[in-house]
């Protein structure tokens, strides 16, 4: 069946642009979360939403960062006035139970973010 | 807060010799522990999981972890690598009650012919 899709799956913006990345996540998958991969930093825990539950936005960076996730189904990840530092790919994945450890995360591709 | 550290930044091992990636986590209870792997160009795909019982777990592609409180780490190894297996290693872990996983800043692991 057709697993989590990210886009776009490139980005390019110049600093101080805005920028929305979009999460698809599996049908049926109530759990979805946001991270981020930098070089030599691993992956980098943003927001996660677990069905009508307020998220759990501990790791967003800083304010400038937003995600939202309309109907219960895709989820936008918003960067506003993009920073250079902000370049790296964002990885979106969803899961089938509450508590991931009883189903795994299936992870998308990611949208690799350049900030100029 | 729980925390994962993977102390090699990068490995190369020859074809058909074993491997064993190091893990280290922080947690106060018995945590819940991850192996993923993100092969090239691929999303990550996760090769085992932890949650309590049998310390020594089996995954796929031939890989297994084992779990050991004393040491609180959570290994992956194989006995014979495969020139496929070349990508990048991600532990994590995770708590109860707590939705996200932390992960590792991640071990890449290259194979030489």
């Amino acid at each position: 069946g057709a697993g989590v899709s990210q886009s776009p799956s490139n980005k390019v913006t110049e600093k101080g642009k805005d920028v929305e990345l979009r999460c698809d996540p599996i049908s049926g998958h109530t759990a979805l979360y946001w991270y981020r991969q930098s070089l030599g930093q691993g992956l980098e825990f943003l927001i996660y939403f677990q069905g009508n539950s307020a998220p759990d936005k501990s790791g967003l960076p800083s304010d400038r960062f937003s995600a939202e996730r309309t109907g219960g189904s895709v989820s936008t990840l918003t960067i506003q006035r993009t920073q250079q530092e902000d370049s790296a790919v964002y990885l979106c994945a969803s899961s089938l139970a509450r508590s991931s450890y009883n189903s795994p995360l299936h992870f998308g591709n990611g949208t690799r973010l350049t900030v100029t | 807060a729980q925390s994962v550290t993977q102390p090699d930044i990068h490995i190369t091992v020859s074809e058909g010799a074993s491997l064993e990636l190091r893990c280290n986590y922080s947690y106060g209870a018995t945590p819940y522990l991850f192996w993923y792997v993100q092969s090239p160009g691929q999303g990550l795909q996760l090769l085992l999981k932890y949650f309590s019982g049998d310390t020594l777990v089996q995954g796929i592609k031939g890989f297994e972890a084992e779990f050991k409180r004393s040491q609180s780490s959570f290994n992956l190894r194989k006995p014979s690598v495969h020139w496929s297996d070349a990508a990048e290693y991600f532990c994590a872990v995770g708590a109860p009650r707590v939705g996200n996983l932390i992960f590792g800043k991640g071990t890449k692991l290259s194979v030489k012919p």
